[in-house]
């Protein structure tokens, strides 16, 4: 069955530093997404992207972030000067449709991300 | 503005025993409901969902959920547990008017005693 894949599995990085995680969804999925769950907490909706562009945000997701569909296959979140409380599980998704009610999401593994 | 909660970080249950795990939801329009099983270094797979249809559905491994709107709850349930049980289960929501933006609650632990 297809996956939605995520690298690295692990990424440590330095407080300031510009960090990007890589999500390479499934084929012929539309919608994208990305989720964060901080350590003992809940999964925490970041952003959903459609056709190159974002649909929806939370207030989680501000200037520090972005995302990109940079090739066919890709799909990546940048921050681009991390924090500590930026520490957590991220998770990438996709999904064929928006329509959650036809369509659950796929999530890949997950990227844990520690700043330091 | 939506939101799940559900009661209980931890449950804990014998191998063979009914497991409930329950879960609370607030949505001001009719709410899409499902449950999301996450084990241990892996992402969130769909166990069921909920779209308006029949109120009592069915997902995989043996489990089933059922809507009560009078209770607002989609509580979690299988008659009977197995080892492979133990992970971590998440209710969810979202909504016809905000699909493409799932909200999580924060997750119950499901432990199984042997």
């Amino acid at each position: 069955e297809p996956e939605v894949t995520q690298t690295p599995s692990h990424q440590v990085t330095q407080m300031g530093q510009e960090v990007i995680l890589h999500c390479v969804p499934i084929s012929n999925h539309l919608y994208f997404y990305w989720y964060r769950q901080i350590l003992g907490q809940k999964v925490e909706f970041l952003v959903s992207f459609y056709n190159n562009e974002i649909s929806e945000k939370s207030e989680i997701f501000d200037d520090q972030f972005s995302v990109e569909r940079p090739d066919g296959s890709n799909f990546t979140l940048k921050i681009r000067s991390t924090k500590l409380e930026d520490s957590a599980m991220y998770f990438c998704a996709s999904s064929p449709e928006m329509e959650a009610a036809n369509s659950p999401l796929h999530f890949g593994n997950g990227t844990r991300l520690t700043v330091t | 503005a939506q939101s799940v909660t559900q009661l209980g970080s931890h449950v804990s249950v014998s191998e063979g025993a009914l497991v409930l795990l329950r879960c609370n939801y607030s949505s001001s329009v009719p709410p899409y409901l499902f449950w999301y099983v996450q084990y241990p270094n892996q992402g969130l797979q769909l166990l069921l969902k909920y779209t308006s249809a029949a109120t009592l559905v069915k997902g995989i491994n043996g489990f089933e959920a059922e809507f009560k709107k009078s209770e607002t709850s989609f509580h979690l349930t299988k008659p009977s547990a197995h080892m492979s049980d133990a992970a971590e289960y998440f209710c969810a929501v979202s909504s016809y008017s905000s699909a493409s933006k799932i909200i999580f609650g924060s997750g119950t632990r499901l432990s199984i005693r042997p």
